[in-house]
């Protein structure tokens, strides 16, 4: 069965520094990977999106993420987070037919002052 | 901009009562899916469409139904509210297969709903 893991519940980083969020997934074939960012109490919003092709793929609010087959890894990065970014990172995968959409269990991300 | 909007932000229920969620979205979407999230759980899908009065049972169908009479609506009802089913939902839509860029899903802001 398909499936998406986020290893890590909860991180803390400081402002200014870098931050990695991890995601691996599980499918039988290369699927679509995407990362969304939850506010409190608000809906989800893409940052990227990952169909084909160069394996590095921008977002908005400066984040990256890179799709590594051999690991299995979506992982998410910005090189100076600000205290704004500190919300819910949700990695998700779905087969080409967008149907069987898989979340993550998200992680939390805090930024210190 | 794909929007997605859902009827009321906040809702509060008694048990018992019918519910309705209403979504609705503007981009010609063919998918559109409903999820509950709850803290600890994160996002677990209730049901999805993939065309007008389609409709396929997710992870936790039970004690909801569905309506899509209308391509651009998917409606979410709860037939009996009950305590267990106060949470957040949302709704989202996305492209078909014949896109190529299937699974992009859009969200609606989430309905908060109490069931007292």
């Amino acid at each position: 069965a398909q499936s998406v893991t986020q290893p890590d519940i909860h991180i803390t980083v400081s402002e200014g520094a870098s931050l990695e969020l991890r995601c691996n997934y599980s499918y039988g074939a290369t699927p679509y990977l995407f990362w969304y960012v939850q506010s409190p109490g608000q809906g989800l919003q893409l940052l990227l999106k990952y169909f084909s092709g160069d394996t590095l793929v921008q977002g908005i609010k400066g984040f990256e993420a890179e799709f590594k087959r051999s690991q299995s890894s979506f992982n998410l990065r910005k090189p100076s987070v600000h205290w704004s970014d500190a919300a819910e990172y949700f990695c998700a995968g779905t087969d080409n037919y967008g149907q069987n959409f898989v979340f993550g269990p998200g992680t939390r991300l805090s930024v210190l002052p | 901009d794909v929007k997605v909007t859902q009827s009321s932000r906040y809702l509060v229920k008694r048990t018992g009562e019918k519910v309705f969620l209403e979504c609705v979205q503007d981009m010609d979407h063919e998918n559109m899916f409903w999820y509950r999230q709850d803290p600890g759980l994160g996002l677990r899908l209730i049901y999805f469409s993939y065309d007008v009065k389609m409709k396929e049972k997710g992870d936790i169908p039970e004690g909801y139904s569905v309506s899509r009479e209308k391509k651009e609506r998917f409606s979410l009802i709860l037939e009996s509210a009950s305590t267990n089913q106060t949470s957040m939902y949302l709704c989202a839509s996305s492209l078909g297969p014949t896109s190529g860029r299937a699974g992009e899903q859009f969200f609606g802001p989430g309905t908060r709903l109490t069931v007292l």
